[in-house]
């Protein structure tokens, strides 16, 4: 079955930029939407964005400004970028597919699973 | 956006009595297909998030049949028949008709 994880630094100054990389394994990334997660310590889960195999995006935005996602196929994993980082971007950082529900009339998001097992990034000088 | 409101946020529960966790939307959650885009999520102590509920009330695969999924429009209902101890978390829904895609605040199961 699909598993997900995350890696990046742990640490990122203030006023620069949060990279984080997820790798997909036990199944290929192209046909499926793929999606960033985050949750600060001890809060709720926000969502931040979505992207598509062929690099199309949506993100939430209250993040639209600062958020970047790509993907590479050829590697099987999915980035983020979050710049302008403040403490308040201090969380624990998800990745997760972004399954569909397809029926006659067309797909649309409905669920994610798997998730991967998080990760955590600290903005701190 | 959608706001998703769970109630309650605290749930003391004794093994083997059910539970029953609700979430209301902001807005109707359900689509012209006939599906209500609304999921339950647990988050185990120490773990991420795992799927228990999509569309409303599907079961994902692996989740006990003790766990079920109900409700249309903008309220909606996740009952434990006969809560175990592995049941403790915090129990998340998520509405996916609309991005920005929201969670509700959380419910923390506890055993007594």
């Amino acid at each position: 079955q699909v598993q997900l994880r995350e890696s990046g630094p742990g640490v990122v100054k203030p006023s620069e930029t949060l990279s984080l990389t997820c790798g997909v394994s036990g199944g290929s990334i192209t046909n499926y939407y793929w999606s960033w997660i985050r949750q600060p310590a001890g809060k709720g889960l926000e969502w931040i964005g979505r992207i598509y195999a062929s690099g199309s995006t949506n993100y939430n935005p209250s993040l639209k400004s600062r958020v970047t996602m790509s993907v590479d196929t050829s590697k099987n994993h999915f980035s983020l970028k979050l710049n302008s980082v403040t403490a308040a971007d201090t969380a624990v950082y998800y990745c997760a597919k972004a399954n569909q529900d397809c029926s006659i009339t067309g797909c649309r998001f409905g669920w994610f699973d798997p998730w991967g097992q998080g990760t955590l990034v600290t903005v701190s000088s | 956006d959608i706001v998703m409101t769970q109630s309650p946020l605290s749930l003391p529960v004794t093994p083997g009595e059910p539970a029953s966790i609700s979430c209301r939307s902001s807005q109707s959650l359900l689509h012209t297909n006939g599906y209500n885009y609304l999921d339950w999520y647990l988050q185990k102590p120490g773990q991420s998030p795992q799927l228990l509920i999509y569309l409303g009330s599907n079961r994902a695969s692996g989740v006990p049949d003790r766990f079920s999924g109900s409700g249309s429009g903008t309220d909606f209902t996740l009952k434990i028949s006969r809560v175990e101890v592995e049941d403790v978390g915090i129990y998340y829904c998520l509405q996916a008709l609309r991005s920005p895609y929201t969670f509700g605040q959380g419910t923390k199961l506890e055993i007594k």
